[in-house]
């Protein structure tokens, strides 16, 4: 059974730092794994999706990386900014996607 | 702009009703759709998958006579819960799989999802 493990589960820095999140699944057969942004209350966002086959993705001041065979992604933001607070989610896909309880991040003005 | 739709994004119900949770495609043909269910500070959960013009999945644990589901068309899914208690409110998402890369961009069999719809029961 897949299991999605996000680390640390909280996580507050100053403004400007650099930054990773971590996601950890146990079962390295799947299709893609996605990062996700949530905003207390609010629906999901989709901030990087990586195939299977790729290594890593960007997106302006986010690179997720993947290592599909050590079951690990990670999640790096550069010159963090305070509108960056929020929770991430990592989600893998299988035959379902299976969600991480998320990071929530705070970026300390 | 959005992918997916869900309506309403917010109701407030009393206890012992039933409400009905919409989740649309809205620019592409979706024969699977998805939903979700997020309690306070824990994971989004998969409750149910539905199937167009067939009879929804439901994950181990999910109620199939409490949450119906009703997939009548390739772009609407329906979420109704019945019989509503307390204990249902939670925020409930809807994603929705374009088998045909409809979108574009690379979008093939990628997941959409919609901005959840956030239901208290009183």
């Amino acid at each position: 059974k897949q299991e999605v493990t996000q680390i640390p589960a909280a996580l507050s820095v100053p403004e400007g730092e650099n930054l990773v999140l971590n996601c950890s699944f146990t079962d390295s057969a799947i299709y893609n794994l996605q990062w996700f942004r949530q905003d207390p209350g609010k629906g999901l966002t989709s901030l990087l999706l990586i195939q299977s086959s790729q290594r890593e993705q960007t997106s302006g001041r986010l690179n997720a990386s993947l290592d599909k065979s050590s079951g690990r992604s990670t999640l790096y933001i550069a010159a963090s900014q305070p509108g960056d607070s929020a929770t991430y989610l990592c989600a893998v896909r299988d035959d379902k996607i299976i969600f991480g309880k998320g990071t929530r991040l705070h970026i300390l003005p | 702009g959005a992918v997916v739709s869900q309506h309403p994004s917010r109701v407030i119900c009393k206890s012992g009703t039933s409400v009905k949770i919409e989740c649309r495609s809205l620019d592409f043909q979706a024969t699977t759709m998805f939903w979700y269910r997020q309690f306070p500070k824990k994971s989004l959960m998969l409750m149910a998958t539905s199937n167009e013009g067939s009879k929804a999945t439901y994950e181990q644990g999910v109620e199939k006579d409490k949450f119906l589901i009703n997939h009548a068309s390739l772009t609407l899914s329906t979420l109704t819960v019945t019989s509503a208690h307390p204990e249902d409110s939670s925020f409930y998402i809807c994603s929705a799989r374009d088998p045909k890369g409809e979108r574009g961009g690379g979008s093939y069999n990628e997941q959409f999802f919609g901005p959840g719809t956030r239901l208290t029961v009183l």
